[in-house]
């Protein structure tokens, strides 16, 4: 069974300072891993996807992630964070990179910045 | 841009009571999901629909949920007889059928049953 980690449910930086939010997934077969983000009164919003073509992933908004599977991890980040960056940041994991196919989510990391 | 919405953005239902909330995928998409988060958990898958029918569901998805889609544009998620755990947001998604399926999702519906 797949399942998703995120360490830290909230994590706090200031303004300009890097961010890093932590995804630990399990698979038994090569997953297909996401971030979407959340803005308050809105819907979950796609960042990026790894979908196996290339490790390191570029999303929008300046964020990217990198796919390490001797860690099992997919670590989201960005270089300097901006007022606009705090929102709520889902992991997902599926089995397929196919229509239809369930997300396996984590519990979410809420992300504040400071000025 | 193209979005999905969702209607009610809230409703409180008493228990036993029976509820449907709505959704109107993206024009084009032709696969439509249904996941939830209780407060404090994890976003919790329920259901795919494809072609009118089930694709895949969750164990979460009992025989007291249904889905639908009426007509041409809306998809509704159907709970017979809600219970205090079923107390959740409750998020509509769509994807293209092609490619990897990216799913778009709504704004969320935030179901409290008393």
């Amino acid at each position: 069974a797949q399942s998703v980690t995120q360490l830290g449910s909230h994590v706090s930086v200031s303004e300009g300072a890097l961010v890093l939010l932590r995804c630990n997934y399990s698979s038994s077969v090569p997953p297909y891993l996401f971030w979407y983000v959340q803005y308050p009164n809105q819907g979950l919003q796609l960042l990026l996807k790894y979908t196996s073509a290339a490790t390191l992933v570029k999303g929008i908004n300046g964020f990217e992630a990198e796919f390490k599977k001797s860690e099992t991890s997919f670590h989201l980040t960005k270089p300097s964070a901006h007022m606009s960056d705090a929102a709520e940041y889902f992991c997902a994991v599926s089995e397929f990179n196919q229509a239809g196919t369930a997300l396996i989510f984590g519990k979410g990391t809420t992300l504040s910045v400071s000025s | 841009e193209p979005e999905v919405t969702q209607t009610p953005s809230h409703q409180v239902t008493q228990m036993g009571q029976e509820v449907i909330l709505r959704c109107v995928p993206i024009s084009n998409h032709l696969y439509f999901y249904w996941y939830r988060q209780i407060l404090g958990q994890k976003v919790e898958f329920l259901v795919s629909f494809y072609n009118n029918e089930i694709s895949e569901k969750s164990e979460i998805f009992d025989d007291q949920f249904s889905v639908e889609r009426p007509d041409g544009s809306n998809f509704t998620l159907k709970i017979r007889s809600t219970k205090l755990e079923d107390s959740a947001m409750y998020f509509c998604a769509s994807s293209e059928a092609r490619g990897g399926g990216t799913q778009y999702f709504g704004p969320g519906t935030r179901l409290l049953v008393l």
